[in-house]
């Protein structure tokens, strides 16, 4: 159970959109639609912001949205704020299990 | 209003057990599946196992196959963890979490508690 790969971190300035990457394999990211993306604050419990994919919960914001080509999903964050500086984790189903990726602190400059 | 609340945390030896307990309010509780998952000091997520609605279905990642023991008490709301044999790369803040969907097999977590910290140190 390989964690799912995304980039260590990503930056944008406010009102920017950034998009953060997170690749695993056809065992899980690609062979499943349970991919979900979450939000943690420092010394706080992550929150769900994507679930299936590209759906949003109920309370976050439309400026999150999801996506996925094979192997990739992705996470776009559109007019970046201030509070949106935070780690960010994938996951996906798989086997019976759940993968997270190691996780992606996002800046906001 | 979903809470959950895990307690049970603390400094433990190598090799030494604990059991963790998370107290679930505001849902249905036997209606969803339930997961721990952990958090090593400065490190990412990493999952660690779940349960189904009934009991009836456990799941664990490899480093926890064989020492954890996840379980579940419907009547009571609560959800459990029983850790032996812990080690060093064991310590790590452990939440638990309510599945989203009701179904039998984890996927996504709606809601979170706020962790509760295992030491396993000398």
């Amino acid at each position: 159970q390989s964690a799912l790969t995304q980039p260590a971190s990503v930056s944008g300035s406010p009102g920017q959109s950034i998009t953060i990457s997170c690749t695993g394999t056809s065992s899980d990211v690609g062979g499943y639609k349970s991919v979900a993306w979450y939000q943690q604050h420092p010394g706080k419990a992550p929150k769900l912001m994507i679930y299936d994919v590209s759906n949003r919960p109920s309370g976050v914001s439309n400026r999150f949205s999801g996506s996925k080509s094979g192997n990739t999903a992705s996470l776009t964050i559109s007019g970046l704020q201030a509070d949106d500086e935070a780690d960010y984790y994938c996951s996906s189903y798989t086997s019976s299990n759940v993968v997270f990726g190691g996780g992606t602190k996002v800046a906001v400059l | 209003e979903v809470q959950l609340l895990e307690s049970g945390g603390g400094l433990v030896q190598p090799g030494g057990s604990l059991r963790l307990s998370c107290a679930a309010s505001g849902f249905s509780f036997s209606s969803f599946a339930m997961t721990w998952v952990r958090q090593a000091p400065g490190k990412g997520l990493e999952w660690v196992s779940a349960i189904s609605g009934s009991g009836s279905t456990t799941f664990y990642t490899d480093s926890a196959k064989g020492r954890f023991t996840i379980s579940r008490d419907n009547s009571k709301n609560t959800l459990y963890v029983q850790m032996n044999s812990l080690r060093a790369e064991d310590t790590a803040v452990y939440y638990c979490a309510k599945d989203r969907r009701r179904a039998a097999l984890p996927g996504d977590f709606d809601f979170w508690g706020q962790g509760t910290l295992v030491t396993v140190s000398s």
